[in-house]
């Protein structure tokens, strides 16, 4: 079946660490996405890619790096910069940038600890 | 800059009940606005798209309307379930960018 894996479902950072966060789709998209959920509030981008190797920060991209080396991955990075990444991250995909709905994968909760 | 709202945050009904979620938006220029539902912990479920050429889109129990020149969208859900219990999400997409805005969702609660 079709759809975005996001792994792991849960994910403790130490201060000052970086970690990576994986995403990965097997629906032939172009576009995919990365938001951020806290308690209260709608989602907020963080980086959005339209197509391989290519990449655009959303609203809130300070503190988090991506890459876009294969269609089917979308990697985010969060870094020691980051100073309150405790949150619920998301994954989405869609045929191409304003094409039709999403597909959003399962989530990865991060805790700093 | 546009800005989404749902209306209420939170709401309890009985099982049976026909009713009706408010997506409120700020910005006409919309391309298009989606409705999502998410189930706690989870990631989000796509339940209808509505173009902003189209005036309603229908699955099953669920309704989606779109009222642009007064910036709102309904979802109603007939012979409401215990399993439609559940955080249900409006976004919408601008017509320059398509990049999607989200309102806050509201949490439905269905009582058996």
């Amino acid at each position: 079946d079709g759809g975005i894996t996001q792994s792991p479902k849960y994910l403790f950072r130490k201060e000052g660490q970086n970690v990576t966060l994986s995403c990965e789709q097997n629906l032939n998209h172009d576009a995919m996405y990365w938001y951020r959920q806290d308690p209260g509030q709608g989602l907020r981008l963080i980086y959005y890619s339209q197509i391989v190797n290519d990449f655009q920060k959303g609203d809130i991209a300070e503190g988090y790096s991506v890459s876009r080396e294969k269609k089917e991955s979308f990697p985010l990075t969060v870094t020691s910069a980051q100073k309150n990444p405790t949150a619920f991250y998301l994954c989405a995909s869609s045929i191409g940038a304003g094409t039709g709905g999403y597909t959003f994968g399962s989530g990865t909760r991060l805790t700093v600890v | 800059k546009q800005e989404v709202t749902q209306i209420p945050a939170a709401l309890s009904v009985p099982e049976g009940e026909n009713l009706v979620l408010n997506c409120s938006f700020t910005d006409s220029a919309i391309y298009n606005l989606q409705w999502f539902r998410q189930d706690p912990g989870k990631g989000l479920t796509s339940l209808l798209l509505i173009q902003s050429s189209q005036r309603e889109q229908t699955s099953g129990r669920l309704n989606a309307s779109l009222d642009k020149s007064s910036g709102r969208s309904t979802l109603y859900i007939a012979a409401s379930q215990p399993g439609d219990s559940a955080t249900y999400l409006c976004a919408v997409a601008g017509d320059s960018n398509y990049q999607l805005i989200w309102g806050a969702g509201t949490k439905l609660i269905i009582k058996p």
